[in-house]
């Protein structure tokens, strides 16, 4: 069974139309992640939430926002999205920030976000 | 800062042959872990092995093994017998930069294998 769920699998907007894409996890993890991937690239982290502390990273743009209403459910949202933001977009969790902790980051599927 | 060099973008592999994919990192950090995920074409990142920064011995997981030469700065990925389903993106990622930044993964840029009947 699936751990952690991106909804939906596929997203079209239109350019400058907001956009949300949802992330939940049964995993009851402490620490959820946001990752952009472009096309043949590697996925960048744009911010993450410890419990409900939010971490934004320093080159994320503005036009990138989280929410994590509850454990469960983290959400990122595109406020006007361009031509630029076209990629993967994949939520990840992990139980602790340990460092040497051998437990991986468990990811979900992604949404491919496509920008008409 | 963390990177994760990856040299190798593409590699060509016969079904049931072993193969070895690249990894060598720089960081200033004592504490880190290291990772290989796999990335099908369908997009799902999945987590194969890991290695620890103070780990002795070299982890193996199955047919996957990490070559870890912590002076060179390298954690190979070793595939034994590769099956034709292993044909995928493999990333090569570090943990580090303490607990305050998330301990976040810094990935590779990647490695596409193809694995040939």
């Amino acid at each position: 069974d699936a751990m952690v769920i991106q909804n939906p699998r596929y997203q079209v907007t239109q350019f400058g139309k907001p956009v949300t894409l949802s992330c939940s996890q049964t995993l009851n993890h402490n620490v959820m992640y946001w990752y952009q991937q472009k096309s043949s690239q590697a996925p960048k982290l744009l911010f993450h939430y410890y419990d409900k502390d939010f971490n934004n990273e320093a080159d994320t743009p503005d036009n990138f926002q989280s929410r994590r209403p509850n454990t469960s459910f983290c959400f990122l949202d595109i406020r006007s999205p361009g031509l630029g933001d076209a990629a993967m977009y994949l939520c990840a969790t992990s139980r602790s920030r340990q460092v040497l902790s051998n437990q991986p980051q468990h990811f979900g599927d992604g949404t491919r976000l496509s920008i008409l | 800062a963390q990177k994760i060099t990856q040299t190798q973008p593409g590699m060509f592999v016969q079904e049931k042959e072993a193969v070895t994919l690249d990894c060598t990192y720089d960081t200033s950090d004592p504490s880190y872990g290291l990772f290989w995920y796999k990335q099908p074409s369908s997009g799902e990142m999945i987590f194969l092995i890991y290695q620890g920064s103070y780990d002795q011995q070299n982890a193996t997981e199955g047919r996957y093994s990490l070559n870890f030469q912590k002076a060179r700065k390298s954690a190979n990925l070793v595939i034994s017998a590769s099956q034709l389903g292993d044909s995928a993106m493999y990333f090569c990622a570090m943990r580090g930069g303490g607990e305050t930044s998330g301990s976040r993964l810094t990935f590779g840029e990647g490695t596409q294998l193809t694995v040939n009947p």
